[in-house]
């Protein structure tokens, strides 16, 4: 079974640039997770999908930050302009349903804003 | 915000010995998952304890519940270079999972 996909892994850019990254969760998990992660700490949640609904986005920037799951599968994070503050690993994980079970996480999007 | 503090924050050890690292919170938490995290990976799950008190073992890995919920401990007996990694402990509370921000284990040949 294939696990949850992400890309790009890399991706290095200058301030004030647009970014992208795309996940392919899990076939059949119907909750998808959105996190990002700092160097040496723990994943902090950025937006959580229920299907193609977005349950908790209480922690997403919304002035540059975008994200969108068209169709229930796929998702796409957008951040417009990137800062240098937002040099991170973006995770993209998904479940059955929900947090009763386990999250299968991708191996992240390292963003690099110089 | 209910938060998870995990302890200790760096351990390098030899390969052969024990270690415990502990996850602490003031919120009772529903359950609790740990997670080990290697170099350029996502997180991978390694258990969820449910019951207060409740002890899993999985090989060489022990991990116990806090009878009020709120704690947690795991424990690894006779480390090996392959346990080297970030381990997350996440706290489920309703409808949030609250992450540690973990413990970096280096295991020594």
């Amino acid at each position: 079974e294939a696990g949850v996909v992400q890309s790009p892994r890399y991706k290095i850019i200058e301030k004030k640039q647009p970014v992208a990254f795309w996940c392919n969760p899990i076939s059949g998990h119907n909750t998808l997770y959105w996190y990002l992660q700092n160097l040496g700490q723990g994943p902090e949640l950025l937006i959580r999908y229920e299907n193609e609904e977005a349950v908790d986005d209480s922690q997403l920037p919304k002035d540059r930050f975008s994200a969108e799951r068209l169709k229930g599968v796929d998702s796409t994070l957008k951040i417009q302009p990137a800062e240098l503050g937002d040099s991170a690993v973006y995770l993209c994980a998904s479940s059955l349903s929900g947090y009763t079970g386990e999250l299968f996480f991708g191996e992240g999007s390292r963003l690099t804003v110089l | 915000t209910q938060l998870l503090e995990q302890s200790p924050q760096f351990l390098s050890i030899q390969e052969g010995e024990n270690l415990t690292v502990y996850c602490n919170s003031s919120s009772v938490f529903s359950s609790l998952q740990w997670y080990r995290q290697e170099p350029g990976e996502g997180p991978v799950l390694l258990v969820t304890v449910v019951t207060g008190g409740e002890v899993k073992k999985l090989k060489r890995l022990t991990f116990q519940f806090g009878d009020a919920r709120k704690d947690s401990s795991l424990h690894i007996t006779a480390a090996q270079p392959g346990d080297t990694g970030l381990y997350l402990c996440a706290g489920v509370e309703g409808n949030k999972l609250v992450f540690g921000a973990g413990t970096i284990l280096r295991v020594k040949s």
